[in-house]
């Protein structure tokens, strides 16, 4: 069964630091694609990074990196010079190929501290 | 481009009525929608999975009479709470996926209906 397990269920970390949230999954598919979003307390889900099971490198947009690494099946979200604006929920979710449902994981609490 | 719209963005109503949620793909056409149900600090729920016109498919545990979907158009699909008790208050999202464009499964999520049931 596919799963996707987000360890730290909350994280403070100062501002200005840089940042790692945990993403491992668990699938049997060959083709698979991982997303990150971010949830601000407003509720809204904002697309954030995507990696596919094939790409060769590392996703990255802006501040934000993904350090995929499929061997051990991790995609975690490194967020480089957090701002206090960063601080929400973020989710890693994966896409399943079988019937293009995204599977979630259970989320991470980011606070940045000034 | 790909916007997702819902509306209301919040509803309050009394126990027993009925509340449609609605949600719209604005520049694009979705070939599915997703409705996710969401409870404070927890992840998101996949409550059923809509193709235009045909019937929703629903999650194990989702009462399909409790929670109507009707996916009358590419662009357009509606969730009916009916007789809303206060157990179904929540966090209520859409999403939708791109008949063409974006990424391989990538969705496009509203930005959320919060129903409070009093």
């Amino acid at each position: 069964a596919q799963k996707i397990t987000q360890t730290q269920p909350g994280m403070f970390v100062q501002e200005k630091e840089a940042v790692t949230l945990d993403c491992t999954y668990d699938t049997s598919d060959p083709s698979y694609g991982l997303f990150w979003y971010k949830q601000p307390s407003s509720g809204e889900m904002i697309f954030l990074i995507y990696q596919g099971s094939y790409d060769q490198q590392n996703a990255t947009e802006g501040r934000y990196s993904l350090n995929f690494q499929k061997a051990r099946k991790s995609a975690n979200l490194v967020i480089s010079a957090s701002q206090l604006g960063d601080s929400a929920m973020y989710f890693c979710a994966m896409r399943s190929d079988s019937n293009y449902q995204l599977i979630w994981g259970a989320g991470t609490k980011l606070i940045i501290k000034p | 481009g790909a916007v997702v719209s819902q509306h209301p963005s919040r509803v309050i109503c009394k126990s027993g009525t009925s509340v449609k949620i609605e949600c719209r793909s604005l520049d694009f056409q979705a070939t599915t929608m997703f409705w996710y149900r969401q409870f404070p600090k927890q992840s998101l729920m996949l409550m059923a999975t809509s193709n235009e016109g045909s019937k929703a498919t629903y999650e194990q545990g989702v009462e399909k009479d409790k929670f109507l979907i009707n996916h009358a158009s590419l662009t357009l699909s509606t969730l009916t709470v009916t007789s809303a008790h206060p157990e179904d208050s929540s966090f209520y999202i859409c999403s939708a996926r791109s008949f063409s464009g974006g990424l391989p499964g990538e969705q496009f999520f509203g930005p959320g209906t919060r129903l409070t049931v009093l």
